[in-house]
């Protein structure tokens, strides 16, 4: 069965700084997909960042990449020059192919709560 | 494998109409979960249940409406419907106390005229 683990209940991160987020997963499928979810107090799920296993090159968005490694099936989430609005908890989340019958799972870590100091 | 069944696929309804999108879990799946996803937008978590009673709740408009049946199956009942409503409806499900393991339906896409 496939897992997410997420070992960091929370972070602290000095604005400008730089943080990263761990992630580890595990699955025997070859082609899936990967995501880094913010979700702020409104309990919004804003997706920050997606990765396909079967792309070596890592994920950029802005001030938000990831370090993809597939052997080690590790997929951490950096992020630079950390602003205040980027306090928030954070999901790696892991998404199976889809299936015969149309269904896909998604898979979420428990989540790490950043907070941003000025 | 079962998957999760959404019903109808696609559905288009005026303004001021009223629809409803149904879901049907994967058997044994006790929790349902329904999000909305706009047009470039990132899904948004609208309420979920778990043994027929409202677990969780989040985006839902008042316009909007769910439930959870004895069969698990749910039913999202959208009244009123704008413009804006218009998106691709996800219905996940999964076992009680595993939350973060949620399998997601084909979705139903409603567009709103």
């Amino acid at each position: 069965a496939q897992t997410v683990t997420q070992s960091q209940p929370e972070m602290s991160v000095q604005e400008a700084e730089t943080v990263t987020l761990s992630c580890t997963y595990d699955t025997s499928e070859s082609d899936y997909y990967l995501f880094w979810y913010k979700q702020p107090p409104s309990r919004q799920m804003i997706l920050v960042i997606r990765q396909e296993a079967y792309k070596q090159q890592n994920a950029t968005e802005n001030r938000f990449s990831v370090n993809f490694q597939k052997a080690a099936k590790s997929f951490s989430l950096k992020i630079s020059d950390s602003q205040l609005g980027d306090a928030a908890m954070y999901f790696c989340a892991y998404r199976s192919p889809v299936g015969t019958s149309g269904t896909y799972k998604y898979i979420f870590g428990t989540g790490t709560r950043l907070k941003v100091l000025a | 494998a079962a998957g999760v069944i959404q019903s109808p696929r696609h559905l288009i309804k005026e303004k001021r109409e009223t629809a409803t999108l149904k879901c049907y879990p994967i058997p044994r799946h006790d929790t349902v979960y329904w999000y909305q996803q706009g047009p470039g937008q990132d899904p948004q978590f609208l309420i979920s249940f778990y043994e027929k009673m409202q677990s969780d709740k989040g985006s839902i408009p008042d316009r909007f409406s769910a439930q959870q049946f004895s069969d698990y199956h749910s039913e999202l009942n959208m009244s009123s419907l704008e413009l804006g409503d218009s998106a691709l409806y996800f219905c996940a499900s999964s076992l009680a106390g595993i939350v973060y393991e949620q399998y997601f339906g084909p979705g139903t896409r409603l567009t709103v005229t």
